[in-house]
């Protein structure tokens, strides 16, 4: 079964300053890898995907993500973080079973931007 | 843009009855899945529909919760007698039949079960 850790709970971060978002993720295949946003009270928003090919991913909103293989990681970044990047968000790995893909979620991490 | 739509938005009710969440998932998608977050823990999957069947659930879903689509538009959660531990945010996505696995969500439904 897939899995996916998300080290950090809760990341704070300066307007400005770049923001890198760790993942982890178990999974005997390729993995189909996601980083979705939530804001409070909101529903889930994809910010960006890998399937295949070139390894480093862009995604809405200047937000980028690394697939290492290797690593089994996927983490996210972004250069110059803005305050409307306060948030929560997860990572996720979908299974490659035909007709399902069901994702398998992180635990999430808080994003804080200050002033 | 399209999109999924879900209502209520917040649902509350009391342990023991039952509650229908529904889901309007985008046009031509043919995979439909629900997903919940109880507060503060991660999203969790539940069900994936596919035509017109269950295609794989997780062992939340056990026999209170059911799913339909009953008119070719609309999707559907039941929870037949709810307890405190179903209080979670409930949220439906769709895909389409693309390789791409992409799974659009809906805003979600809160259920507080009292």
């Amino acid at each position: 079964a897939q899995s996916v850790t998300q080290p950090d709970i809760h990341i704070t971060v300066s307007e400005g300053a770049s923001l890198e978002l760790r993942c982890n993720y178990s999974y005997g295949a390729t993995p189909y890898l996601f980083w979705y946003v939530q804001s409070p009270g909101q529903g889930l928003q994809l910010l960006l995907k890998y399937f295949s090919g070139d390894t480093l991913v862009q995604g809405i909103k200047g937000f980028e993500a690394e697939f290492k293989r290797s690593q089994s990681s996927f983490n996210l970044r972004k250069p110059s973080v803005h305050w409307s990047d306060a948030a929560e968000y997860f990572c996720a790995v979908g299974a490659d079973f035909p007709n399902d893909y069901k994702l398998s979620f992180g635990a999430g991490t808080t994003v804080t931007v200050r002033a | 843009e399209p999109e999924v739509t879900q209502t209520p938005s917040h649902q509350v009710t009391q342990m023991g009855q039952e509650v229908i969440l529904r889901c309007v998932p985008i046009s031509n998608h043919l995979y439909f899945y629900w997903y919940r977050q109880i507060l503060g823990q991660k999203v969790e999957f539940l069900v994936s529909f596919y035509n017109n069947e269950i295609s794989e659930k997780s062992e939340i879903f056990d026999d209170q919760f059911s799913v339909e689509r009953p008119d070719g538009s609309n999707f559907t959660l039941k929870i037949r007698s709810t307890k405190l531990e179903d209080s979670a945010m409930y949220f439906c996505a769709s895909r389409d039949r693309g390789l791409s696995g992409e799974q659009y969500f809906g805003p979600g439904t809160r259920l507080t079960v009292t």
